[in-house]
């Protein structure tokens, strides 16, 4: 199956700083990206829909200033959060499609986030 | 709205077979999803119907009706690695995953 690399798998950083997660498609072009958050014992929650070139489409009540999504090529996307606050601790996860196809969803490995 | 019902919880003991089941309701349908999920790890892919019936691979099986918006996860000769939760998702007619919430199993020795 096609693989989709996420880094890195565990952060932690201090309350107002930026935390860059990456997430790259190693042997497939993804034309769109997803990105969820999950809470413990909770379900994936989508935040936001990325397309290769253009904006990202983002969830209700998820801030678009605050999670910054970049997808700039067809094999990498990025989630930014930005001014970190102890609340955004969270996993979270990315995942690729193959264009006009049904298949399943290829997982990154999902990064950790402490805000301390 | 759209909606995706499973069990919180689940106990079943180690070589037994156990049935998670799955109620949803999507604006179209493209298909039904099952993933395992362990603790700090990303989903993993078991298997995927859109058509009524039966699909088995290995240990694991999955129905589904359509007509009845309604799925199940199969899982025979339980083993203490299956212990995880198990997310089953819809797709909707944009193509995008409804998920549950996640059936947590606990498999007893």
């Amino acid at each position: 199956g096609a693989v989709v690399s996420q880094h890195p798998s565990w952060v932690i950083c201090k309350s107002g700083t930026s935390v860059k997660i990456e997430c790259r498609s190693l042997d497939f072009q993804a034309t769109t990206m997803f990105w969820y958050r999950q809470f413990p014992k909770q379900s994936l929650m989508l935040m936001a829909t990325s397309n290769e070139g253009s904006k990202a489409t983002y969830e209700q009540g998820v801030e678009k200033d605050k999670f910054l999504i970049n997808h700039a090529s067809l094999t990498l996307s990025t989630l930014t959060v930005t001014s970190a606050h102890p609340e955004d601790s969270s996993f979270y996860i990315c995942s690729a499609s193959l264009e006009g196809e049904i298949t399943e969803a290829f997982f990154g490995q999902g990064t950790r986030l402490t805000v301390v | 709205g759209q909606n995706i019902d499973q069990p919180t919880e689940m106990t079943a003991t180690e070589g037994a077979i156990v049935q998670i089941n799955c109620t949803y309701q999507t604006s179209g349908f493209n298909g039904l999803f099952w993933y395992q999920q362990h603790a700090g790890e990303a989903p993993t892919f078991l298997s995927y119907n859109v058509l009524d019936g039966l699909e088995e691979k290995g240990r694991f099986s999955s129905f589904l009706s359509r007509s009845k918006g309604y799925s199940y996860l199969l899982l025979k000769e339980l083993q203490m690695k299956d212990s995880a939760s198990y997310l089953c998702a819809a797709m909707d007619s944009n193509y995008q995953l409804i998920w549950g919430a996640g059936t947590k199993l606990i498999i007893k020795p």
